[in-house]
């Protein structure tokens, strides 16, 4: 089985600061690991991904998430936050099958000017 | 392509009647899910389907909740006897191909969302 754990419901950040909203994971098997991001009254869209290979992935709008297996974590970092970062942010897990595919409750991103 | 598109958008019910949400996915994606989100909660896995057979379903899915996919297209999900903590929206989403060529990269749809009264 799979889960994830979001640390941290609502982050503030000023702009221009570094971003980081925390996941750490719990699977029996390999994970794949992914995280989403909802704006207002938009749907989810995918941000980044990390299925095999190398450990920092980078994804869209300059975020990058880092797998550590040995501290079972997949958290998201953006050097410098942009008032357009402000969403709703998911980690997610999944099989290698993708038969089950799990979010986390989310973290909310509050960028102040 | 549209994307995935999800009817109705919105559903007043009053409680004990039967509601139907259709999802309609990406054409040719084989991989659909439906999911439930609450107001500051993250989605919650309710089934999957893989063309047509239902692979996975969860805990979250009482009786009163059935999910079908004829022929592999679009599904619906049905929710019978509504009670007002079915209040939520209901997401669908659709990917393709198999999972490690594609990795995951879900396509949502914008919604259902139902209000019990």
């Amino acid at each position: 089985a799979q889960s994830v754990t979001q640390l941290g419901s609502h982050v503030s950040v000023s702009e221009g600061a570094l971003v980081l909203l925390r996941c750490n994971y719990s699977s029996s098997v390999p994970p794949y690991l992914f995280w989403y991001v909802q704006y207002p009254n938009q749907g989810l869209q995918l941000l980044l991904k990390y299925t095999t290979g190398a450990t920092l992935v980078k994804g869209i709008n300059g975020f990058e998430a880092e797998f550590k297996k040995s501290e079972t974590s997949f958290h998201l970092t953006k050097p410098s936050a942009h008032m357009s970062d402000a969403a709703e942010y998911f980690c997610a897990v999944s099989s290698n099958t993708g038969n089950q595919f799990y979010f986390g409750t989310g973290t909310s991103l509050t960028v102040i000017p | 392509d549209t994307g995935v598109s999800q009817d109705p958008r919105h559903k007043i019910t009053k409680r004990g009647q039967n509601v139907t949400f259709r999802c309609d996915p990406i054409s040719e994606h084989n991989r659909l899910y439906w999911y439930r989100q609450t107001l500051g909660q993250g989605p919650e896995f309710l089934t999957y389907f893989q063309n047509e057979a239902q692979l996975e379903k969860s805990r979250l899915l009482s009786d009163r909740f059935s999910a079908e996919r004829p022929k592999g297209s679009f599904s619906t999900l049905e929710i019978q006897r509504t009670e007002q903590g079915d209040s939520a929206m209901y997401l669908c989403a659709s990917s393709s191909g198999s999972w490690w060529e594609t990795a995951g990269e879900l396509f949502f749809g914008e919604g259902s969302r139902l209000t019990v009264l």
